[in-house]
């Protein structure tokens, strides 16, 4: 089945606990992207990445940082992760040849930064 | 600043009648513009696109217009149904695939 996988569904941290949230997609999308949702914001784009070792800032990339260093693979990376990290996170991927430049989107990661 | 803009947080209808989400812009740029659909614990799903040169693109029950000259676009949904029960959020995209999404609608079908 043609999906984005994130991991992990629910985590609860403490500020400054460095943490990873992997995200795997099994299209061999070239697109891949990391968004994050808060309640009368919407989604807001993180970081993208347009192919391997290509990566670039979206909207809102301070406290983040990103690799990809595969094609499959688009990890979140919070070095020191603050009270206002707190969010639901969506990773995404697609490709320009879809034609639609739709998005397909993980399942989502809920963050709680304590 | 917001470049995609959803003005009504919420929209209730009458099962059957016609669903109208409305969604604005303010980037000339934009070349493509989308409509996702969220169900709560699951992440957006796409639902339909057009492109900037067309002005309307009818799949089944939902048809999106785009007015370039007034930046704005909807989503039409005809006839509602329960099921269409979900956020619905708009997007604008570059060719450099940098997406802009709204802040979502949330739409009530009531049986």
């Amino acid at each position: 089945e043609a999906q984005v996988t994130q991991n992990p569904r629910y985590l609860i941290t403490v500020t400054g606990k460095k943490l990873t949230v992997t995200c795997s997609q099994n299209m061999n999308h070239e697109y891949m992207s990391w968004y994050r949702q808060d309640p009368g914001l919407g989604l807001r784009q993180i970081y993208y990445s347009m192919n391997v070792e290509v990566t670039d800032k979206g909207d809102v990339p301070e406290g983040y940082k990103v690799s990809r260093k595969e094609k499959r693979n688009f990890p979140l990376i919070l070095e020191s992760p603050s009270p206002n990290q707190t969010s639901l996170y969506f990773c995404a991927s697609s490709s320009p040849g879809q034609g639609t430049y739709g998005y397909t989107f993980g399942s989502g990661t809920r963050l709680t930064v304590v | 600043d917001q470049q995609v803009k959803q003005n009504s947080p919420s929209l209730s209808v009458q099962e059957g009648r016609i669903s109208i989400l409305n969604c604005d812009y303010t980037n000339s740029m934009f070349d493509y513009f989308l409509w996702y659909k969220k169900y709560p614990a699951e992440g957006p799903t796409f639902l339909i696109s057009i492109s900037s040169i067309k002005d309307k693109n009818e799949d089944g029950r939902f048809t999106v217009f785009l007015n370039k000259s007034a930046k704005h676009l909807s989503l039409h949904i005809v006839p509602s149904q329960p099921g269409d029960s979900a956020v619905y959020f708009c997007a604008a995209a570059t060719t450099g695939n940098q997406f802009y999404f709204g802040t979502g609608t949330s739409l009530t079908v009531i049986p």
